[in-house]
């Protein structure tokens, strides 16, 4: 069974400031994904990184992909109450492409 | 509306009862997904299906099973309910082709007394 391990688990900051969060396997992934979830409700995607090395950038989010393609991170500029949420990352692997979830990082912005 | 949708989103039931979970979508996608979350275990994948005939167990398959009465549908049933089954359940769907992407219903919240 492949492990994406993701940090923080919680993670609690002020309006304005930065944040990163990490997803690291030992694993190779074909793909990662990053969904975000709000409560009630099914995680959405944010984003797919697929070659390794890549950067991705969504308004304030930044998505990396590690040179290895077995860790990802995103990074949140001057976060916004908005922010608030769960965020997962996704390893897609195998002939089916079969998504690993990490644990998830439950982000609270302070107004 | 919705394209995933699930029913019914909340049910409590008692230990030793049958369940069933329903999944629909209207996204016209081959591939469908059950998953159970849990606090602080991300999802983890249960049973999915590549098409009507085809049905593959995930990781945490034991004491569930599943039926894709059409590729629109896909039901998952507890036979048994016991209450480490409490959890959060989504379905989940993707095209055979192109990105990883998978659309997620809303989720059912199962509690198991």
């Amino acid at each position: 069974t492949q492990l994406l391990e993701q940090s923080p688990q919680f993670l609690s900051i002020q309006e304005g400031e930065n944040l990163t969060v990490y997803c690291n396997s030992s694993s190779v992934f074909s793909s990662l994904q990053w969904y975000r979830q709000e409560p009630g409700e099914g995680p959405v995607l944010l984003v797919t990184v697929v070659t390794g090395g890549e950067v991705k950038k969504l308004k304030r989010l930044t998505f990396q992909f590690g040179d290895a393609r077995k860790d990802s991170s995103l990074h949140i500029t001057a976060a916004q109450p908005g922010d608030t949420g769960l965020y997962l990352c996704a390893g897609a692997s195998g002939s089916a492409r079969q998504l690993t979830f990490g644990s998830g990082t439950q982000l609270t912005v302070l107004p | 509306d919705a394209d995933v949708t699930q029913t019914p989103r909340n049910r409590i039931t008692k230990t030793g009862k049958r369940i069933m979970l329903e999944c629909s979508q209207t996204k016209g996608h081959d591939r469908m997904y059950w998953y159970r979350q849990d606090p602080g275990l991300g999802l983890r994948l249960i049973y999915y299906s590549f098409d009507v005939k085809d049905i593959n167990k995930g990781e945490i398959s034991d004491g569930y099973s599943v039926s894709r009465q059409a590729q629109a549908k896909f039901s998952l049933s507890l036979e048994s309910a016991i209450p480490n089954q409490t959890a959060l359940y989504f379905c989940a769907t993707r095209t055979s082709g192109g990105t990883d992407t998978q659309y997620f219903g809303p989720g059912t919240r199962l509690t198991v007394l």
